[in-house]
């Protein structure tokens, strides 16, 4: 069965103190690994999609890589707009679309 | 971007009826949606596939009789909550994409519609 494990479950951090959320996956065949954004009360918000290892993706602050068996979302220098939730999802390959998500990682960035 | 409209936002219903909640994508076609459900702190868990033009595919544990699901055209799938139960209040987000999702067509969602039953 697919799975995906994020860590921490929530992160607190000061502004401008990088960190790196954590995604760890177990698939049948990785087709690929997807990152959101979420706010509350919100859906979803798309990110990267990274498809094979050592493949990275780049959008402002944040930098999503991608290994083997997990990924990661760094973030530098964080500001107060970043809080939200960041979900991990991987879609495996086989034919279904389906993406099969973590419980994602609460980030909150304190002025 | 694409987008992904979903209405209504918030509903609040008794205890035996229905909800209908619909999803559109407003500048693209969808041939196929994805229902998913939300519960606090929980990660979204895939309710059902819904094909235009053909029954939606159910997960394993989803009452396919209870929630209805009808994607009646390229831009519109909607998702009934029949003879509703305070145990089906939840957070029900749809998300779309225009192809399969992969790098040239991710999985877009709706902001969801937060279901309570009282």
């Amino acid at each position: 069965e697919d799975q995906v494990t994020q860590s921490p479950e929530a992160l607190r951090l000061q502004e401008g103190e990088s960190s790196s959320l954590n995604c760890s996956y177990t698939v049948s065949g990785l087709r690929g690994l997807f990152w959101y954004r979420q706010d509350p009360g919100k859906g979803p918000e798309f990110l990267f999609t990274l498809y094979s290892a050592g493949e990275e993706k780049e959008k402002e602050r944040l930098k999503a890589t991608l290994t083997k068996k997990e990924s990661f979302l760094h973030i530098t220098a964080p500001k107060p707009e970043d809080s939200a939730t960041y979900l991990c999802a991987v879609q495996a390959q086989g034919g279904s679309e389906k993406l099969v998500f973590g419980k994602g990682t609460k980030l909150t960035v304190n002025p | 971007g694409a987008v992904v409209s979903q209405h209504p936002s918030r509903v609040i219903c008794k205890s035996g009826t229905s909800v209908k909640i619909e999803c559109r994508s407003l500048d693209f076609q969808a041939t196929t949606m994805f229902w998913y459900r939300q519960f606090p702190k929980q990660s979204l868990m895939l309710m059902a596939t819904s094909n235009e033009g053909s029954k939606a595919t159910y997960e394993q544990g989803v009452e396919k009789d209870k929630f209805l699901i009808n994607h009646a055209s390229l831009t519109l799938s909607t998702l009934t909550v029949t003879s509703a139960h305070p145990e089906d209040s939840s957070f029900y987000i749809c998300s779309a994409s225009e192809g399969p999702p992969s790098y040239n067509s991710p999985l877009h969602f709706g902001n969801g519609t937060r279901l309570t039953v009282t």
